[in-house]
C-alpha cells in the first residue's frame, strides 16, 4: 500500500518559473525522500530529509518537512525543460521499507 | 560499477506461464528491494533483502511471487502462473544498510512485463 500522496497530480509551468509539489503522509517516519522519474525509466534519488530536519537544499531544489502536519514540499527554482518528469515522495518508516506516493507529473514548457 | 542493472528490460509472456527477472545491485550495497509500478502510479513495495535474508514481504503479494538473493549479491523475482493483472514495470533498487545513516535507494531501469 502507498503512504505518501503528492499534490497536485499534474503541474504545467513555463521555463524559468518555480514549481512546488507537496506530499502528505499518514504515519511516523524516519526520513522522507524525493525521487524523479523520466518517462519509462527508473527513479533517480533527488534529496533526503530526516525527521529532525525542517529544510534542506540541493542546487535548485529546496525541500521542507513539517512532521506535525505530516507533510513535505519540494520546490524547484528556475525550472528547465529538462525538469519535465514525474516526482515522487517516499516515506521511510522505522521498519526501513519505503512507501511511494502516486507522484506529481511536472511539465516545463520551453 | 555502473549502477543497478536488470534483465530482461522487456518480457512478453502468455497468461499461465512463469517468468523470472534478474537484478544486479550496486556491489557494495547490502540492501536490495523489489517494487512494482503500473501506469500513473508510484512504485509499490514488494519485498526487500538485507544481504541474503528476505526481511519483509508485502502482504499484498500473491503466493505466486517469490524472490531470492542466494549469495547476497544478485536477486531473482519469479512470477508463477502469470495473470494479465501482473502486467507492470518491475523495479529493483539497492541501498546501503540504513544503519550506516544513508539509505537512498538507487534504481535499475526496470523490467516491463506484458502478459497477454
Amino acid at each position: 500500500s502507498q503512504q505518501g500522496e503528492e499534490d497536485p497530480q499534474a503541474l504545467s509551468i513555463q521555463e524559468g518559473e518555480n514549481a512546488t509539489m507537496n506530499c502528505s503522509y499518514k504515519t511516523s517516519i524516519n526520513n522522507l525522500q524525493w525521487y524523479r522519474q523520466n518517462s519509462g525509466r527508473g527513479l533517480v534519488h533527488l534529496i533526503l530529509i530526516r525527521s529532525n530536519e525542517r529544510e534542506k537544499h540541493s542546487g535548485r531544489l529546496r525541500v521542507t518537512l513539517d512532521t506535525s502536519k505530516k507533510s513535505s514540499s519540494l520546490l524547484i527554482t528556475a525550472s528547465r525543460a529538462a525538469d519535465t518528469a514525474s516526482y515522487f515522495c517516499a516515506t521511510d518508516a522505522w521498519n526501513n521499507d519505503m512507501r511511494f506516493g502516486a507522484g506529481t507529473r511536472l511539465t516545463v514548457k520551453p | 560499477d555502473t549502477g543497478v542493472s536488470q534483465d530482461p528490460r522487456h518480457k512478453i509472456t502468455k497468461r499461465g506461464q512463469n517468468v523470472t527477472f534478474r537484478c544486479d545491485p550496486i556491489s557494495e550495497h547490502n540492501r536490495l528491494y523489489w517494487y512494482r509500478q503500473t501506469l500513473g502510479q508510484g512504485p509499490e513495495f514488494l519485498t526487500y533483502f538485507q544481504n541474503e535474508a528476505q526481511l519483509e514481504k508485502s502482504r499484498l503479494l500473491s503466493d505466486r511471487f517469490s524472490a531470492e538473493r542466494p549469495k547476497g549479491s544478485f536477486s531473482t523475482l519469479e512470477i508463477q502462473r502469470t495473470e494479465q493483472g501482473d502486467s507492470a514495470m518491475y523495479l529493483c533498487a539497492s541501498s546501503l544498510d540504513p544503519g550506516q545513516g544513508r539509505n537512498e535507494q538507487y534504481f535499475g531501469p526496470g523490467t516491463r512485463l506484458t502478459v497477454t
